[in-house]
């Protein structure tokens, strides 16, 4: 098992549309979370930090279950500019890196 | 605030010649990063420096190295330059300490022909 699984997509959704991703770790100690947005040929940039529980952000938000060990980001309302690949890296002892999501908004 | 910068930008060497790739991190910043990533593939962490020491490596061959230097910026080298090291060099900078969110540059785009 990975220690970071994501579904690598692509999911296909209508512009307006509620769009839901998870991503799992193995690693029970994982202490912090985060979610990137990675435009194509481009540096990823830091969408979300989740220490607790979760973290909303406008349209954004992260949810974080320990016990089943999983985050989730969710983005209601989705643009066409939130076509992108979606990252989630989880601190063990080290930043271990998903592989992504990738995400396409259809108008 | 300045973010990370990296140069030279893109960078096209032949099979065998050395790269030396370089990163300044945000002003403030003690941790800095490489990763590599190759055209379509995921993010491939290759090494980790704070505080001048590198404090961990990616499963990557001994002729990637780098070093920090006193004023936080850093340096990658590849040496013996293979056609599959062709990608996209990613560096990235954070505080450190409790605080991990990384900040990254634009990268490099190494071409080995």
């Amino acid at each position: 098992r990975k220690e970071v699984e994501q579904d690598p997509g692509p999911f296909n959704v209508p512009e307006g549309a509620t769009v839901a991703f998870n991503c799992t770790y193995s690693n029970s100690a994982s202490q912090s979370f985060f979610w990137y947005r990675q435009d194509c040929r481009k540096e990823p940039k830091l969408l979300m930090s989740v220490y607790s529980s979760g973290n909303e952000d406008g349209r954004f938000t992260a949810q974080l279950n320990r016990a089943s060990q999983y985050i989730s980001l969710l983005i209601r309302d989705s643009k066409l500019s939130d076509s992108a690949t979606y990252l989630c890296v989880v601190k063990g002892y080290q930043l271990i890196w998903g592989a992504g999501t990738k995400l396409i908004i259809k108008p | 605030e300045a973010g990370v910068t990296q140069s030279p930008t893109h960078l096209i060497k032949t099979r065998g010649q050395q790269a030396t790739l370089r990163c300044s991190p945000i002003s403030g910043h003690t941790s800095v990063y490489w990763y590599q990533q190759a055209l379509g593939l995921g993010l491939q962490f290759l090494l980790w420096y704070d505080e001048g020491e590198e404090r961990n490596r990616g499963n990557f061959p001994p002729r990637f190295s780098g070093r920090q230097f006193p004023n936080y910026s850093s340096e990658l080298n590849v040496n013996a330059l293979e056609l599959e090291d062709s990608a996209l060099y990613l560096c990235a900078s954070s505080l450190g300490g409790l605080r991990d969110e990384q900040y990254f540059g634009p990268g490099t785009r190494l071409t080995v022909t």
